[in-house]
């Protein structure tokens, strides 16, 4: 496995429902970071971690619930989400968290709330 | 109000004619920009990166532009392919600042 990659590609779940996405990166970086990418709007930052610890939230709601074990992986836990919720969301990865920096994207989750 | 502005926000352009994409930025102090392609379905990859003092830099038939002056970028794709067909992103970072702002993206459409 080479790059960033994410499990599952895609995702239904209803409002009641819990689930994870999980993101893996294999290039030795520092820093990952969670977007939210919805039709016609720019990406929006989620959540970023460098050295496994949350530096930022970006007024996140609390029904998105991120999580960094170690500095390859990255999970977001889903719970009672909302139909609006429904969208691309993709990880990227960065060697530390800095704007000079490339970030690097997973193919992404597509995320369906019903 | 979005700091990346991109225009158009789609087009169609037949195979093998050329096409310019413009990205306007109010990002201030301004670090570096980037133009990502985004084929349908994928994550964005990075085409090319510009920082203050480079006008021109070309990955292929993929050439951008900057005009840190008047805050302006452009990618010009030439003899354009099928596979050109994707969101193509503008993305500016800020002295300082972790943040990335992103545009909404130009969505290109080549048909044979």
């Amino acid at each position: 496995e080479t790059g960033v990659t994410q499990t599952p590609r895609h995702l239904v779940m209803g409002m009641t429902n819990k689930k994870s996405l999980k993101c893996e990166q294999h290039l030795g970086h520092n820093a990952m970071y969670w977007y939210k990418q919805s039709a016609k709007k720019p990406l929006e930052l989620m959540f970023v971690y460098n050295f496994k610890e949350q530096t930022e939230n970006n007024s996140v709601p609390s029904r998105f619930s991120p999580e960094c074990p170690n500095s390859s992986h990255l999970f977001l836990h889903l719970h009672t989400l909302q139909p609006e919720d429904s969208a691309l969301y993709l990880c990227a990865s960065s060697q530390v968290a800095q704007g000079s920096y490339e970030q690097y994207f997973g193919p992404g989750t597509r995320l369906t709330v019903t | 109000k979005n700091q990346v502005e991109q225009s158009p926000q789609s087009l169609i352009i037949l195979e093998g004619k050329n096409c310019t994409l413009q990205c306007n930025y109010t990002v201030s102090p301004f670090s570096n920009l980037r133009w990502y392609k985004q084929d349908t379905g994928r994550g964005p990859v990075s085409l090319t990166i510009m920082t203050f003092s480079e006008n021109t830099k070309s990955n292929g038939r993929y050439t951008a532009t900057l005009d840190a002056d008047t805050k302006q970028s452009s990618l010009h794709i030439t003899a354009s392919q099928l596979s050109d067909s994707a969101s193509y992103i503008c993305v500016v970072s800020a002295s300082g600042n972790n943040r990335l702002a992103f545009g909404k993206g130009n969505q290109v459409v080549v048909i044979p």
